[in-house]
């Protein structure tokens, strides 16, 4: 059975504190790795797709990395609009199966000014 | 494409009525999910769609969800009698399917009184 696992539960920063998100995962065959950020009474937005070990991306102060346990958002100099829950979620094994994805409890950001 | 289409978007309903929650996909998308959220246990996945066919419905709670596809631009995820317990947001998001992200509609609030 697929396992997400995001820390920490909550986290709070002053603007301008850069600092990281963790998403541990224990899934058969990885087929992909992927961060949403959900804000209060909306559904989650995708932000990134994460496919193999040592792959990064990119989007404005979000960055998303990849080892073969673990996945990491980090986010620099975060501002107030930043604030948000940040999943993580994993799509693993095989056929059609594969397609569902596994998500974890989440990060809770707050970013004060 | 206007997203993920869900509705109604609250719900308010006495326990042992029949509640009907309905979702219109992304068009072309040939993967469809239904996931409840709720503060104690997150995102968590009902049952999933490919090509208008249930796929895993493992986390289907009992036997007072039921939920169809009768084509590929209409889904929905029924329960009946409804409880008290069943109070939380639930999200019906689509996908292209393989390993591709995931978009999510704005949810249906769902109280049972």
């Amino acid at each position: 059975e697929d396992q997400v696992t995001q820390s920490p539960e909550a986290l709070r920063l002053q603007e301008g504190e850069s600092s990281s998100l963790n998403c541990s995962y224990t899934v058969s065959g990885l087929r992909g790795l992927f961060w949403y950020r959900q804000d209060p009474g909306k559904g989650p937005e995708f932000l990134f797709t994460l496919y193999s070990a040592g792959e990064e991306k990119e989007k404005e102060r979000l960055k998303a990395t990849l080892t073969k346990k673990e996945s990491f958002l980090h986010i620099t100099a975060p501002k107030p609009e930043d604030s948000a829950t940040y999943l993580c979620a994993v799509q693993g094994g095989e056929g059609n199966a594969g397609n569902m994805l596994t998500f974890g409890g989440g990060t809770r950001l707050m970013v004060k000014p | 494409d206007a997203g993920v289409i869900q509705s109604p978007r609250h719900e308010v309903t006495e326990m042992g009525q029949e509640v009907t929650l309905r979702c219109k996909p992304i068009s072309g998308h040939n993967s469809l999910f239904w996931y409840r959220q709720t503060m104690m246990r997150g995102l968590e996945l009902l049952i999933y769609f490919n090509n208008n066919v249930p796929i895993d419905d493992s986390g289907m709670p009992e036997d007072r969800f039921s939920a169809k596809m009768p084509n590929a631009s209409f889904s929905t995820l029924k329960i009946q009698p409804s409880e008290p317990r069943d109070s939380a947001v639930y999200f019906c998001a689509s996908s292209l399917g393989g390993p591709t992200e995931a978009f999510f509609g704005q949810g249906t609030r769902l109280t049972v009184v």
